[in-house]
């Protein structure tokens, strides 16, 4: 079956414009995360979503960051009024109920956002 | 609170020689601990996990890791290197039981040398 895909893979922005990234995780994965990965800061974890539970912000750097899950399936993550240091790689994963103990996460292939 | 510490941002084998890279964690809760490999860019594969069963754990591509609770470490070990191993190797852990999200340590790049 297919892996966790994003979109877009790359994505170049202006200083101050909205960036949507997309996440889809495996079917029937009801556990999905946000991790950013950047020179500076290394592997990050920004939000994570278990079926129909409010959301772990926990990890979201400012009030810039979004994101949301519908249908308990496609995630959005949503930077608004980028910033040159929002430039990163963004990696989506999710996790099998089944797993959920072993928290064994599969991971995208990631968005490269570069702000400009 | 946890967090992970790899030992050696830059580790360098020759070809057939021992992988040793090193991990070490801070947990106040029992905690399960993996190694994920990224080759160039690809996402985040995941080699091995440990989850309280037993301490030495296989993965794949001849990677084990050992637990030990003592010294609080959780090294991944590979008795031979292969040019194909050349990667970046992050440790992570999460608490057993409650929150899920993975806490990374800084990574270690593998190169390897004919």
């Amino acid at each position: 079956g297919a892996g966790v895909s994003q979109s877009p893979s790359n994505k170049v922005t202006e200083k101050g414009k909205d960036v949507e990234l997309r996440c889809d995780p495996i079917s029937g994965h009801t556990a999905l995360y946000w991790y950013r990965q950047s020179l500076g800061q290394g592997l990050e974890f920004l939000i994570y979503f278990q079926g129909n539970s409010a959301p772990d912000k926990s990890g979201l750097p400012s009030d810039r960051f979004s994101a949301e899950r519908t249908g308990g399936s496609v995630s959005t993550l949503t930077i608004q009024r980028t910033q040159q240091e929002d430039s990163a790689v963004y990696l989506c994963a999710s996790s099998s109920p089944r797993g959920a103990w072993n928290n064994e996460q599969f991971f995208g292939p990631g968005t490269r956002l570069t702000v400009l | 609170a946890q967090s992970v510490t790899q030992l050696g941002s830059h580790v360098s084998v020759s070809e057939g020689a021992l992988v040793l890279l090193r991990c070490n964690y801070s947990s106040s809760v029992p905690p399960y601990l993996f190694w994920y490999v990224q080759y160039p860019n690809q996402g985040l594969q995941l080699l091995l996990k440990y989850t309280s069963a037993a301490t030495l754990v296989k993965g794949i591509n001849g990677f084990e890791a050992e637990f030990k609770k003592s010294e609080t470490s959780f090294h991944l070990t590979k008795p031979s290197a292969h040019m194909s191993d050349a990667a970046e190797y992050f440790c992570a852990v999460t608490p057993a039981q409650g929150a899920q999200k993975l806490v990374f340590g800084q990574g270690t790049r593998l190169t390897i040398n004919p």
